[in-house]
């Protein structure tokens, strides 16, 4: 089975505070997505990256920046956390074409 | 912005019946996915429709697409309260290997 795991389920921080998101996907996967969802918005994009070492803007990629030194992980960084970063975080892969799979999300808050 | 529309926002029915959620979305695309979300959790893969298909099924869901009208319905028959979950449709657009996601329906079957 397809896995795509994040390294936290829930995380609490302060604001200002260097944030760190990791996700790490074992099917060989070329892109790899970062998104953020909230109430009545949807899923929104903020990065992806399709080889490694590559990274494009998604729709709201303000204050966030990404890393992606392997195929199997996709990096978010918030560089200085605010409020309104508080969210539901959610990564997933895929081939150049195809389905999306997705990790269990990180519900983060900012206090 | 790119994201899909679904209808209805929200679907209430009795176990049994039929739900049926639209997806209305707006560039050319390559393939449409209709994703299942349970509460605080990732997203999980349903089923994948291509540009040149018209309908598929796969178990109790059937799927159709409208190229002309750029929409697609996703129809779970004989619903079970298990199914109770959002619902969102995601479309693959020929111009690049993204995804974009509509804002979801949420359905909840009565038992």
């Amino acid at each position: 089975d397809v896995k795509v795991t994040q390294s936290s389920r829930y995380l609490v921080k302060r604001t200002g505070e260097k944030v760190f998101l990791e996700c790490v996907q074992d099917m060989d996967h070329e892109n790899m997505f970062w998104y953020r969802q909230d109430p009545g918005l949807g899923l929104r994009l903020i990065y992806f990256s399709y080889d490694v070492k590559m990274k494009e803007k998604g729709d709201i990629p303000e204050g966030y920046s990404v890393s992606r030194e392997k195929k199997e992980r996709f990096s978010l960084i918030l560089e200085s956390a605010s409020t309104n970063q508080t969210s539901m975080y959610l990564c997933a892969s895929s081939f150049l074409t195809g389905a999306a799979f997705f990790g269990q999300g990180t519900r983060l808050t900012v206090v | 912005s790119q994201q899909g529309e679904e209808d209805p926002q929200a679907l209430s029915i009795q176990e049994g019946e039929n739900a049926t959620m639209n997806c209305s979305y707006k560039t050319s695309i390559n393939n449409l996915q209709w994703y299942r979300q349970n509460s605080g959790r990732g997203l999980v893969h349903l089923i994948l429709i291509r540009s040149n298909e018209r309908e598929k099924h796969s178990g109790r869901l059937r799927v159709t697409l409208d190229t002309s009208k750029k929409s697609s319905s996703l129809l779970i028959t004989a619903s079970r309260a298990a199914d109770t979950a959002s619902y969102f449709c995601a479309t693959e657009p020929n111009t690049g290997n993204q995804f974009y996601f509509g804002t979801g329906t949420s359905l909840t079957v009565i038992p």
